[in-house]
Parts: structure tokens; C-alpha cells; sequence
């Protein structure tokens, strides 16, 4: 059974910090892995996708590094904004019986705080 | 553009009423459907996913049940509510067929709680 852990659980950091988050699962053979953004009481908003023959994907000030073969993703979020204080979400896929469908299985979240 | 609305946004319901949370898809064809539930200080986790009218799997044991009566329409019942069922319930789609490359879309989510 697929596991996902997400450390730090809690990071706070000031403005214009560069942070590193980490997530690692325990099965190796994922289908992709998704970084979420989540903010209090909201859904989820999907930041970057990394398929499981990628390495990495950046979009604007962030970079997803994905390494199958020891179990690890990272996020790095570049020039952190107040604007970026949420929590974020760590979910890898697993092929289900159906085939086409996807079970994503998530990490507990590092919610993130950048103080201005 | 596609766009996944769930309904209603925060509901209060009483142990052993019955609940039904509706999930409906725009703007895509055939998606796979999903509903998972955030318990309070627990991770999200699959409840149920559908890759066509009719079909639905469930991936855990519960007291919750869910259909798929038209293509775009996901919805998540129960007939009589448990404590245990309060959390934040979530549905997603995802692109039928599955590629590797396609995320699943997260709507915003509805808040249950049982009293």
C-alpha cells in the first residue's frame, strides 16, 4: 500500500525566502505525482504535475523535482510572498483496477507561512 | 474550458438523517469522476471513483454510497449519517483514458458536519 509523507508538517519563513518542501512515498512504481496548493476551507488547486518518466517541472517561481527510483519529490518555491501561505499537497497516482481511472493517495501537507 | 461545481458548500445535518452531495463536470466528455473525504487531522483519501455511467468502485468500507446517473453528475449519498462521517468531502475529474500527463481537477469542496 502506497504511503506519502510530507515533511516539515509546518514551515514559516519571511518574505522573499527561497524554501524547499519534501515528500517521499514509499512505492516507487507511481504513475505521476502532483503538487496541490490548498487554502483554509477551500479545494485544491493543482500546481505542477510530474510524470513518472520526468525529473522536473517549474512553472513561474516554482520547481517540482521527482527521483522514482529512492521515493522523493521536492518542491521549491523561489522568492516566497505572502501570497503563497497555504498549505501545500503532495499526492503520487496509482493505476486502479478500472485502468483509466487514478487513485491519488496524499501526503498529510506542509502548510506554509511567509510572514511579510 | 472545463469547470467541476460541488453543492452544497457547508452542510449541518443530524446523526441519522440522510445526506446527498452532488459533483457535476463541464465542458469534457466521458471523465473519470472521483469523490475523496479530509477528516479532520487525517489526509484526503478516496472514498469512490466512476469511469462511466453506472459504474462506481469504491476503495474503502463505509457508511457512504455514491452514483453516477448521467455522464457529467457524481453524487454522494448516504441514508443515515454517522458521526464519523464529518469532514470535508471533495470531488475531482480527471481526463478519460488517463494519460500520464493529466492531473485531476479538484472542485471546492463540501464542508459536513454532524451533530
Amino acid at each position: 500500500k502506497q504511503e506519502v509523507t510530507q515533511i516539515p508538517a509546518a514551515l514559516s519563513v519571511p518574505e522573499g525566502e527561497n524554501l524547499v518542501l519534501n515528500c517521499s512515498f514509499t512505492d516507487s512504481a507511481i504513475y505521476n505525482l502532483q503538487w496541490f496548493r490548498q487554502d483554509p476551507g477551500k479545494g485544491l488547486t493543482s500546481l505542477l504535475l510530474i510524470q513518472s518518466s520526468q525529473r522536473e517541472q517549474t512553472s513561474g517561481r516554482l520547481n517540482a523535482s521527482l527521483d522514482k527510483s529512492s521515493g522523493r519529490s521536492t518542491l521549491y518555491i523561489a522568492a516566497s510572498q505572502p501570497g503563497d501561505s497555504a498549505t501545500y499537497l503532495c499526492a503520487v497516482a496509482d493505476v486502479l483496477p478500472s485502468g483509466s481511472a487514478r487513485q491519488l493517495t496524499f501526503g498529510s501537507g506542509t502548510q506554509l507561512t511567509v510572514l511579510p | 474550458s472545463q469547470t467541476i461545481h460541488q453543492w452544497p458548500a457547508t452542510l449541518v445535518q443530524p446523526v441519522g438523517s440522510p445526506l446527498s452531495l452532488e459533483c457535476t463536470v463541464e465542458g469534457t466528455s466521458n471523465p473519470n469522476l472521483y469523490w475523496y473525504r479530509q477528516a479532520a487531522g487525517r489526509g484526503l483519501q478516496l472514498l469512490f471513483y466512476s469511469v462511466g455511467i453506472g459504474q462506481i468502485s469504491s476503495e474503502v468500507p463505509q457508511n457512504l454510497s455514491a452514483s453516477r446517473p448521467q455522464d457529467r453528475q457524481f453524487i454522494l449519498s448516504s441514508k443515515k449519517l454517522l458521526l464519523s462521517d464529518s469532514g470535508f468531502y471533495l470531488c475531482a475529474w480527471s481526463p478519460w483514458g488517463g494519460r500520464p500527463n493529466q492531473p485531476q481537477h479538484f472542485g471546492d469542496g463540501t464542508r459536513l458536519s454532524i451533530l
